[in-house]
């Protein structure tokens, strides 16, 4: 079957590091993406990676390690606008399916 | 240069009926994709549109339908509608095998 999975809560702190891990068994391999999703709004597009290793952008990072099936999204400097949904995807191997975790809230906290 | 656009914006429907949502995508894209979200839950994909043809379909029943016009927008049609039903509908356009932007979003209550 098509699995992502996600931690569903995390709390960190302002000024902080968070790393939000994401783990995936999916039919084929097509690229992994992750959003960002403030309450009551669509998905914003945060990161995308295809080959393994670090993406950076910013104050956001993301890591892929296709043989392991495994992702991390990285954010520094965490400010309180930063408390939102975060979705990791996964296209499939079709290339047209995009599948989605069922996201990870992060709280940020003063 | 406007982005994905969706209408309505909220939509109350009751059980049993029929409704249309529309996307148009962002300029230049020429795929649509549309999820449904639950609350709480991640999008769940529906199907995917590329030159007014559905390219894949997700585990949804045939109730859910759509169509990609020729200015690559597109709706989403369901028909029948149950109370399950009620949620975000996502619309997202990419230009072939790029990233996907969304839409706000359809917010359906079924009553």
């Amino acid at each position: 079957g098509q699995n992502i999975d996600q931690p569903t809560e995390m709390t960190a702190t302002e000024g902080a590091i968070v790393q939000i891990n994401c783990t995936y068994q999916t039919s084929g391999f097509n690229g992994l993406f992750w959003y960002q999703q403030h309450a009551g709004e669509a998905p914003t597009f945060l990161s995308y990676n295809v080959l393994d290793g670090l993406e950076e952008k910013g104050r956001f990072s993301s890591f892929l390690s296709r043989s392991k099936g495994y992702s991390y999204l990285l954010l520094k400097e965490l400010q309180m606008k930063d408390s939102a949904s975060y979705l990791c995807a996964v296209r499939d191997g079709g290339g047209f399916k995009t599948i989605f975790g069922a996201g990870t809230r992060l709280f940020v906290k003063a | 240069d406007a982005g994905v656009t969706q209408s309505p914006t909220h939509l109350i429907k009751t059980r049993g009926q029929q409704v249309t949502l529309r996307c148009s995508p962002k300029s230049g894209h020429d795929t649509v994709s549309w999820y449904q979200q639950a609350l709480g839950q991640g999008p769940q994909f529906i199907f995917q549109y590329y030159e007014e043809e559905e390219r894949q379909r997700g585990n949804f029943p045939d109730r859910f339908s759509g169509h990609q016009f020729p200015n690559y927008s597109s709706e989403l049609n369901v028909n029948a509608l149950l109370l399950g039903d009620s949620a975000l509908y996502l619309c997202a356009s990419s230009l072939r095998g790029s990233v996907a932007f969304f839409g706000q979003g359809t917010r359906l209550t079924v009553v």
